[in-house]
């Protein structure tokens, strides 16, 4: 079955510092999704990927859709104590109109 | 309009009862869409609607599932006779035709004891 392996499972953090995770595939796929996931409440869009090598970015956040098209990566610069969550990486299946989403990277920040 | 709404937040039940879930999505959004997430794993695709219709069913929606959009607007996810396993969140999520990144709303929590 389709899997798509997040990199670290756990992060913790200093306040300030840099977060770096990734997401791999053994597919291709042509739309790469970052979601952040709060206790207790569903996960929110972060950004949105569409190209192969693409990069974007939203505000400390950016991303990049992996130039083979089997992986993405998403960095957090300057960390703040409400970055703590979990990420998730997801791929939309083209013509499957749904969601598939990664096991995800659980981030904590210590003050 | 403030998002994606379920209710209730939080559900205990006995096994073997049935119980409902209800979701309303964004208003303008046509597509509402049914996700389980268990402890410690992402969302998993149950079922979608576009309206009224229900166009698409995970094999994860046993026959115990059902779901419904009577209106294109609302939606309802039941589940009978609920087992141990069925204990999860349940999340609902709303876009429009085409568009990618749902909004998900902040969930159902289901605990069968």
């Amino acid at each position: 079955g389709q899997q798509l392996n997040q990199s670290p499972q756990s992060m913790f953090i200093q306040e300030g510092e840099d977060v770096s995770m990734n997401c791999t595939s053994s597919s291709i796929f042509n739309t790469w999704l970052w979601y952040k996931q709060d206790p207790g409440e569903g996960p929110v869009l972060l950004i949105a990927l569409y190209k192969a090598g693409e990069l974007t970015s939203n505000g400390r956040l950016t991303a990049q859709f992996g130039i083979t098209r089997k992986d993405s990566f998403l960095n957090i610069s300057a960390s703040i104590p409400s970055d703590v969550g979990i990420y998730f990486c997801a791929i939309d299946q083209t013509g499957a109109n749904n969601l598939f989403f990664g096991t995800g990277t659980r981030l904590t920040v210590i003050p | 309009d403030t998002g994606v709404s379920q209710d209730p937040r939080h559900k205990i039940t006995k096994r073997g009862q049935n119980v409902t879930f209800r979701c309303d999505p964004i208003s303008e959004h046509n597509r509402l869409y049914w996700y389980r997430q268990t402890l410690g794993q992402g969302p998993e695709f149950l079922t979608y609607f576009q309206n009224e219709a229900q166009l698409e069913k995970s094999r994860l929606l046993s026959n115990r599932f059902s779901a419904e959009r009577p209106k294109g607007s609302f939606s309802t996810l039941e589940i009978q006779r609920t087992e141990q396993g069925d204990s999860a969140m349940y999340l609902c999520a709303s876009s429009l035709e085409g568009g990618h990144g749902y909004t998900f709303g902040s969930g159902t929590r289901l605990t069968v004891v």
